[in-house]
């Protein structure tokens, strides 16, 4: 079983809506969670970063983590085209253990 | 302000010769990480250094070996390179504390072994 899930996609949405990506990960004593951003040929790029219970916001971007049912994800409101990218979740244990990523693709 | 330099950018080798991937932070980290990410693969942890001096095994390390030379520098060796070993590799760094993010990504190496 892997550490961290993600669903592949792809996710389409138009331009102007919310795009919901999610994440679960494995029964560890979980520490930090983050969300990359990867643009197709590029390195990831940290976005967002949560430690606790509940919605952390910053800008356009939500991040929100349920430790009890073992999901982390991320709302993106108001996505724009240049929001088109994969999105790699990762949990730190100690180690960082990524997701395969989402590909999120918003349609103009 | 470079942050995480990796270098080559591309190589190609043929199965069976080694090379040395190089990795220099100058964001004065702790910790250092080595990931290759294949297609809908995601990225897997090769080795990571938490501090100078020590280094460790992650998910994927058997090929490969790495030196962490001093504070800045993080090698990673392929002393008989497979082609399976074909990926891209990312080095990261990031503060040794529990909630850093490995939010410091190199720009990449791009490795073909036919």
């Amino acid at each position: 079983q892997k550490e961290v899930e993600q669903n592949s996609g792809p996710l389409s949405v138009p331009e102007g809506a919310i795009a919901s990506l999610n994440c679960t990960y494995s029964d560890r004593v979980s520490q930090s969670f983050f969300w990359y951003r990867q643009y197709s040929g590029k390195s990831p790029e940290l976005i967002m970063s949560i430690y606790s219970n509940g919605d952390k916001e910053d800008g356009r971007f939500t991040a929100q983590l349920n430790k009890a049912s073992q999901y982390v994800s991320l709302l993106i409101r108001d996505s724009q085209p240049s929001d088109s990218a994969t999105y790699l979740c990762a949990v730190r244990f100690n180690k960082f253990y990524f997701g395969s990523g989402t590909k999120l693709n918003v349609k103009p | 302000n470079a942050g995480v330099t990796q270098t080559p950018k591309f190589q190609v080798l043929k199965t069976g010769q080694s090379m040395t991937l190089q990795c220099a932070q100058d964001m004065n980290h702790n910790s250092m990480y080595w990931y290759r990410q294949d297609p809908g693969m995601g990225l897997r942890l090769i080795y990571y250094s938490a501090s100078e001096g020590t280094t460790d095994k992650g998910e994927v390390p058997n090929g490969y070996n790495v030196s962490r030379l001093n504070k800045r520098e993080f090698s990673l060796r392929l002393e008989s390179a497979a082609p399976s070993q074909t990926s891209v590799y990312f080095c990261a760094s990031s503060e040794a504390r529990r909630g850093a993010g490995s939010g410091n990504f190199g720009a990449g190496t791009r490795l073909s072994v036919l």
